[in-house]
C-alpha cells in the first residue's frame, strides 16, 4: 500500500531562519510527487511537481528536491507570509491521477 | 476564470439526512475528484472522474455517490448522513489523467449531528 509520511508535524521558525520539511514515501512506480501549500480555511494550492530522483524546482524562497525515497522542501530565509501547512502527495504509476497525501507539516514563521 | 467553485461553504445535517455538495469548474478540465480532509488523516480520495459519464471509486467511497453528466460539474451526494462524515470536503480538477497539478476548490465544512 502506498504511504506518504511528512515530518515534522509542526515547525516554528524565526523570520530568516532556514530549514527543511521532509516527505518520505513508499510507492510502486512513482509517476509524480507534488507539493501543495494550504492556508487556514482554504483549499490546497499547487507549488511543485517532481518526476525523477535528482530533480529540483524552485519558487521564491522554496526549493523542492527528490530522491528515490523522499522529498525535501527547503525554505530559505522565510518570512511570516510563508506560514501555512505544506502538503506532499504522490501519484503511482498506472491509471488515473489518484494522489495519496501525507498529513502535512504546519509551518509557523515568527516575525 | 472562477476556477473551481464549491457550494455551500458550511452545512449542518442531522443523522440520516441527505444532501448534495456542488462542485463546478470553468477550465474545461477532464479530470475531477472529491477529497475529504480530517485532522491527522490528510486528504483522502472519495471518488474521481476522468471525463463526462465516467466515474470511479477512490480510497473512501462508502456513503457517497457521484455522477458526471457534464465536463463542468461533479456533485457529491450523501445519501444518509452519519457523524463519521463530519469533515471538510474539497473538490479538485486537472487537465487530464496525467501528472498535471490539481486545482482545488475552497472546500465545504460539513457537520453531521
Amino acid at each position: 500500500e502506498d504511504q506518504v509520511t511528512q515530518s515534522p508535524e509542526a515547525l516554528r521558525l524565526q523570520e530568516g531562519e532556514s530549514s527543511s520539511l521532509n516527505c518520505s514515501y513508499t510507492v510502486s512506480g512513482l509517476r509524480g510527487l507534488f507539493w501543495y501549500r494550504q492556508d487556514p480555511g482554504k483549499g490546497p494550492e499547487f507549488l511543485f511537481t517532481l518526476y525523477s530522483a535528482g530533480e529540483e524546482k524552485e519558487k521564491e524562497r522554496l526549493k523542492a528536491t527528490l530522491t528515490k525515497k523522499e522529498s525535501f522542501l527547503h525554505i530559505t530565509a522565510p518570512k511570516p507570509e510563508d506560514s501555512a501547512t505544506y502538503l506532499c502527495a504522490v501519484q503511482e504509476g498506472q491509471g488515473a491521477q489518484k494522489l495519496v497525501f501525507g498529513q502535512g507539516t504546519r509551518l509557523t514563521i515568527n516575525p | 476564470n472562477a476556477g473551481v467553485t464549491q457550494t455551500p461553504k458550511f452545512q449542518v445535517l442531522k443523522t440520516g439526512q441527505s444532501m448534495t455538495l456542488q462542485c463546478a469548474q470553468d477550465m474545461n478540465h477532464e479530470y475531477m475528484s472529491w477529497y475529504r480532509q480530517d485532522p491527522g488523516m490528510g486528504l483522502r480520495l472519495i471518488h474521481y472522474s476522468v471525463g463526462a459519464g465516467i466515474t470511479d471509486q477512490g480510497e473512501v467511497p462508502n456513503g457517497y455517490n457521484v455522477s458526471r453528466s457534464t465536463t463542468e460539474d461533479f456533485p457529491l451526494r450523501l445519501l444518509s448522513a452519519a457523524p463519521s462524515q463530519t469533515s471538510v470536503y474539497f473538490c479538485a480538477s486537472s487537465y487530464d489523467r496525467g501528472s498535471y497539478e490539481q486545482y482545488f476548490g475552497p472546500g465545504t465544512r460539513l457537520t453531521v449531528t
